[in-house]
């Protein structure tokens, strides 16, 4: 079984700062790992997603991932936030092979100016 | 572009009601999800099917049972509707790459 841990339940952060969301995960089997994003009263879209491959992916949109495996974690990251950043987010893993995702609890993010 | 369809954006129905949630999606995927998602845990697996009349059971079946009669159409279905069934409702589908999913249903239990 897998599990996300989702370590900030809520992050403020001022215009055009950097921001990191953290994610760590448990799982006894190869993973792959999945950001998404939820504005309000909206449904999730996917961010970014690493199979396999180069370790960092990046999103059209400035934000960046890490697939760390000796830590077991996928942070994201941007440089410098917007106002339209702010919505809540979401780490999800699956096993290799499997069809479900399980998610994390999300991080809202919080942009102000 | 990918459009998976539910039925209604909000909800509301009494106590003991059979309920019934529709998802419908339009890129022919084999995989279609249930996930109730709650403040402070996140989007919690309910049911999935992974073919026409197949189902599997996620981590919070208790309560809910699906149908899936033709590929493009999943429903969620409430037998007898509790309070602690108030949540949002989120269904998903998957082909060959990631998960795609709709706006929501946001279900009030009175």
């Amino acid at each position: 079984a897998q599990s996300v841990t989702q370590l900030d339940s809520q992050v403020p952060v001022f215009e055009e700062a950097p921001v990191e969301l953290r994610c760590n995960y448990s799982s006894s089997v190869s993973v792959y790992l999945f950001w998404y994003v939820q504005y309000p009263n909206q449904g999730l879209q996917l961010l970014l997603k690493y199979l396999s491959g180069s370790t960092l992916v990046e999103s059209i949109n400035g934000f960046e991932a890490e697939f760390n495996k000796s830590q077991t974690s996928f942070h994201l990251r941007k440089p410098s936030v917007h106002i339209s950043d702010t919505a809540e987010y979401f780490c999800a893993v699956s096993a290799t092979g499997r069809r479900a995702l399980t998610f994390g609890s999300g991080t809202r993010l919080q942009v102000q100016p | 572009d990918v459009k998976v369809t539910q039925s209604s954006r909000y909800l509301v129905k009494r106590t003991g009601e059979k309920v019934f949630l529709e998802c419908v999606q339009d890129m022919d995927h084999e995989n279609m999800f249930w996930y109730r998602q709650d403040p402070g845990l996140g989007l919690r697996l309910i049911y999935f099917s992974y073919d026409v009349k197949m189902k599997e059971k996620g981590d919070i079946p208790e309560g809910y049972s699906v149908s899936r009669e033709k590929k493009e159409r999943f429903s969620l279905i409430l037998e007898s509707a509790s309070t602690n069934q108030t949540s949002m409702y989120l269904c998903a589908s998957k082909g060959a790459g990631p998960q795609h999913f709709g706006d929501g249903t946001r279900l009030s239990i009175l």
